[in-house]
């Protein structure tokens, strides 16, 4: 099965700089990359996403980018704020071999943005 | 639309006993997911439904199982309670999953179920 390693397991940055975490996964088939951001007690929320027919997407200070032959991705946060405070997530979709798709997640970043 | 909601939002059981979880998708969505989030092992998958079949299954033991009704709602059941099994069971809801080779759809979590089995 897939096999989905995110790091760095947690992560400090002083309000304002960037933020960068990476995810690399086993399985070359594998072609929907999403990202989750959970906040203390809360449910996880969708915050951007990629496939595997794009390099790059952006919204606003949040950023993804794929590399589909070293099957790594990188989600990229700028102009970081106290409320970027979270636990997030990276998740890799592929074929499950049931003739459908089963989403892996890494085992998460906690990101703390000091004011 | 209303979100994904599951109940109850918090349960205490004790070894042995089982429990049922409920989660009912957005209206709309097909395809309910369910995970278990532990702070030392993450977000596990657990099994998938679609049209009220079991779609994909993950490595989990034959104590967790589920089911889907027709209007998409689905449980999920752990028999035989163990301490380990203390967790939040997060659903996620979409479209669907899938089709035509490819996923369709973005997952929508619902707020979860904290189980705490003493």
């Amino acid at each position: 099965g897939e096999n989905v390693e995110q790091h760095p397991s947690t992560l400090s940055v002083q309000e304002g700089d960037s933020a960068v975490i990476k995810c690399t996964y086993s399985d070359s088939a594998s072609n929907y990359f999403p990202w989750y951001k959970q906040e203390l007690g809360k449910r996880p929320q969708l915050i951007i996403d990629i496939r595997s027919n794009v390099g790059e997407k952006k919204d606003q200070r949040i950023a993804v980018t794929l590399n589909k032959t070293a099957k790594h991705f990188s989600l990229h946060i700028t102009e970081t704020q106290p409320e970027d405070s979270a636990v997030y997530f990276c998740a890799v979709e592929g074929p499950s071999g049931a003739g459908s798709y089963q989403l892996t997640f890494g085992k998460g970043t906690k990101l703390s943005v000091i004011p | 639309k209303a979100g994904v909601t599951q109940t109850p939002r918090y349960l205490i059981k004790t070894r042995g006993q089982q429990v049922t979880l409920s989660c009912s998708p957005i209206s709309g969505h097909r395809s309910v997911s369910w995970y278990q989030q532990t702070p030392g092992q993450g977000l596990q998958f657990l099994f998938e439904y679609f049209s009220e079949t079991q779609r994909n299954k993950g490595n989990f033991p034959g104590r967790f199982s589920g089911r889907q009704f027709s209007n998409s709602r689905s449980e999920m059941n752990v028999s035989t309670l163990e301490l380990g099994d203390s967790a939040l069971y997060l659903c996620a809801s979409s479209l669907d999953r899938g089709l035509a080779g490819e996923s369709t759809d973005t997952q929508y979590f619902g707020p979860g179920t904290r189980l705490t089995v003493l």
